[in-house]
């Protein structure tokens, strides 16, 4: 079963992208790569996922090394609303959550 | 408006006084599962249920039931709870396989 581990706090300029990652390289080639974000204790948020290629939405970009043993999300301008607690997960017959880091955006 | 519904959003009990925490789902929703939250341990999975009459252990089971009778719910019923269950627990569910997990607004539960 895959795990993912993840720095524990960053820090972040207003404006500057926040790069983000995760290693879970124990994760098996069809297991997926998941990030959420949780604002105070809030239910955490969705905001992107992956198998083997990058992915970008609206909300941020998900680059996953080539042998699937680390991922960074990255918010390309990190805003003050970011400031929040980020999950990496992997998907495997179920959901395995990191303990997360604390983003703190500065102005 | 598509949401996970879990009730009650706090809960303050003592130790061996059966509770049960409910989750709705309004989405026809296959998968459900429930979650812990600690400090410094993140979100640890409790339960998951793949369809109705379908559930299977989490990483952290001990402690807790569950039961899948309807698709739309999936209860959480702590039988004997004991103050190492004090937690943040949060119910979630999805539509199958490689879809995104919707969280509902958790239920923090003190046991005294």
């Amino acid at each position: 079963d895959a795990k993912t581990t993840q720095p524990t706090s960053m820090d972040c300029a207003e404006g500057r992208a926040a790069n983000l990652p995760c290693n879970h390289s124990t994760i098996s080639g069809n297991e997926y790569v998941y990030w959420y974000r949780q604002i105070h204790s809030q239910g955490p948020q969705y905001i992107i996922h992956g198998l083997k290629n990058n992915e970008t939405n609206e909300m941020a970009s998900l680059i996953i090394t080539e042998d699937r043993k680390s991922s960074t999300l990255i918010l390309p301008h990190a805003t003050l609303r970011d400031t929040a607690v980020y999950y990496c997960a992997a998907l495997g017959n179920q959901f395995y959550f990191g303990t997360g880091t604390s983003l703190t955006v500065i102005p | 408006e598509a949401q996970v519904t879990q009730n009650p959003r706090y809960l303050i009990t003592v130790t061996g006084k059966k509770l049960t925490v409910t989750c709705s789902q309004n989405m026809n929703h296959e998968y459900m599962s429930w979650y812990r939250q600690d400090p410094g341990l993140g979100l640890r999975q409790i339960y998951y249920s793949m369809n109705v009459e379908v559930t299977d252990k989490g990483d952290v089971p001990e402690g807790y039931k569950v039961s899948r009778k309807e698709k739309r719910n999936f209860p959480l019923i702590l039988e004997s709870p004991s103050p190492n269950q004090t937690s943040l627990y949060f119910c979630a569910s999805t539509t199958g396989f490689n879809e995104k997990l919707f969280f509902g607004s958790g239920t923090q539960l003190s046991v005294l």
